[in-house]
């Protein structure tokens, strides 16, 4: 079975502070996917990074940057100067990377983050 | 490119009606379809996933006879809440997939949010 423990259910920053959200994964696929999504008040998931099992390197994106670390299980995500616009619950999810089956595309979601920024 | 639709955003039902809630990929065909649950101040849960032309596959404690769901379009999901309770008050969150389509291979759409008096 597939886990994905998002242990920080709410931060709370003062804007231009950094950020780390954490996220801790379960699963016996040795291919799988490791997703990223944004849910802002208006609820539309926005999709942030997808990361495979056998790509370990840090990614940045702006103020984004994601650290993925196998040996952990942990793909935690940093904001860096924090701004309000990135009040939002964030999601980390997971995805077997098997080809077909009735469990292929599903997505396994952490319980979220609830991140607000104060001006 | 990319975007999946759902018509309504929102709706109010008396209890014990039916509603249908779509999920449309507007510039793409989607060979699966998701049909998430989404509680206040909860994660997204799996409802059922949907392959066009054939059944659709429920998660473990999802009622199919009262959230039936039907795939007849590489475009078209639908999912119907039957004799809706107010228990099934939610936020309902389609997403649609193409096989090797783009690095994000599923797609969301917006979001129905369902209040059932």
């Amino acid at each position: 079975a597939q886990k994905v423990t998002q242990a920080q259910t709410e931060i709370s920053v003062v804007e231009k502070e950094d950020v780390t959200l954490d996220c801790v994964y379960e699963t016996r696929d040795t291919t799988y996917y490791l997703f990223w999504y944004k849910q802002p008040p208006s609820g539309e998931l926005v999709f942030l990074i997808r990361r495979n099992s056998f790509d370990e390197q840090n990614e940045i994106s702006g103020r984004y940057s994601w650290n993925f670390q196998k040996s952990t299980s942990s793909f935690n995500f940093t904001i860096t100067a924090s701004q309000v616009v990135d009040s939002a619950v964030y999601f980390c999810a997971l995805r077997n990377g098997l080809l077909g089956g009735t469990s292929y595309g599903k997505l396994t979601f952490g319980q979220g983050t609830i991140l607000t920024v104060h001006p | 490119g990319a975007v999946v639709s759902q018509h309504p955003s929102w709706v109010i039902c008396k209890s014990g009606t039916s509603v249908k809630i779509e999920c449309r990929s507007l510039d793409f065909q989607a060979t699966t379809m998701f049909w998430y649950r989404q509680f206040p101040k909860q994660s997204l849960m799996l409802m059922a996933t949907s392959n066009e032309g054939s059944k659709a596959t429920y998660e473990q404690g999802v009622e199919k006879d009262k959230f039936l769901i039907n795939h007849a379009s590489l475009t078209l999901s639908t999912l119907t809440v039957t004799s809706a309770h107010p228990e099934d008050s939610s936020f309902y969150i389609c997403s649609a997939r193409v096989l090797g389509l783009s690095y994000n291979e599923q797609f969301f759409g917006p979001g129905t949010r369902l209040t059932v008096l």
